[in-house]
């Protein structure tokens, strides 16, 4: 049964830093993977999605790579803002189910 | 404005009572899903439904129902057989392409409190 991973489960840094949000999965016949944000009390966002056959994807500050074979993928966030703060949770999909999610790495960027 | 609308956004019940959670989506998305979100446990399938008139149970359905009788809806209706059904739900939906998710789209959740 495929599982997901995320590591650390919370991390602080100060304003401006670069830092990396991890994600592994057990199973790696996977369709595509997908990031997410999710703010206190909220729904989630979607950030990026990176496709099987796909290395990595860029949005703005943010850029997601992907190592299938390994069964890992990051989400490396540039120059980050207090605004960066939320839970971010990646999300892997197998064929015929719905997507599998990890539990998620909340972050806290301070001023 | 395209988008998920879930409804009540806060939702109180007394034990032994059912109470269905609304969820529509006017993306024109095929698939549809019900999550479930508890502190530290991160997100649970509850219901998926890939088409209408068909849905599959999730990993933690007992004591859920749910039907899909229009692509834009899909109610949710926890009974009083959820033993601990006091959590965060998340209504989701995206396109198919075969097997293949495409990208999620998420409502902004509703929150149902047991008394």
């Amino acid at each position: 049964k495929q599982e997901v991973t995320q590591i650390p489960a919370a991390l602080s840094v100060p304003e401006g830093e670069n830092l990396v949000l991890n994600c592994s999965f057990t199973d790696s016949a996977i369709y595509n993977l997908q990031w997410f944000r999710q703010d206190p009390g909220k729904g989630l966002t979607s950030l990026l999605l990176i496709q099987s056959s796909q290395r990595e994807q860029t949005s703005g500050r943010l850029n997601a790579s992907l190592d299938k074979s390994s069964g890992r993928s990051t989400l490396y966030i540039a120059a980050s803002q207090p605004g960066d703060s939320a839970t971010y949770l990646c999300a892997v999909n197998q064929a015929g189910t719905a997507l599998i999610f990890g539990k998620g790495t909340t972050l806290s960027v301070s001023s | 404005d395209g988008g998920i609308t879930q409804s009540p956004k806060y939702l109180f019940r007394k034990e032994g009572q059912n109470v269905t959670l609304s969820c529509e989506q006017n993306l024109n998305h095929d698939a549809m899903y019900w999550y479930r979100q508890d502190p530290g446990q991160g997100l649970r399938l509850i219901y998926y439904s890939q088409i209408v008139n068909d849905f599959q149970k999730g990993d933690i359905a007992e004591g859920y129902s749910v039907s899909r009788e229009k692509k834009e809806s899909f109610p949710l209706t926890v009974t009083s057989a959820q033993k601990n059904p006091t959590a965060f739900y998340l209504c989701a939906s995206s396109t198919l392409a075969g097997r293949n998710t495409g990208e999620l789209f998420f409502g902004e959740g509703s929150r149902l409190t047991v008394l």
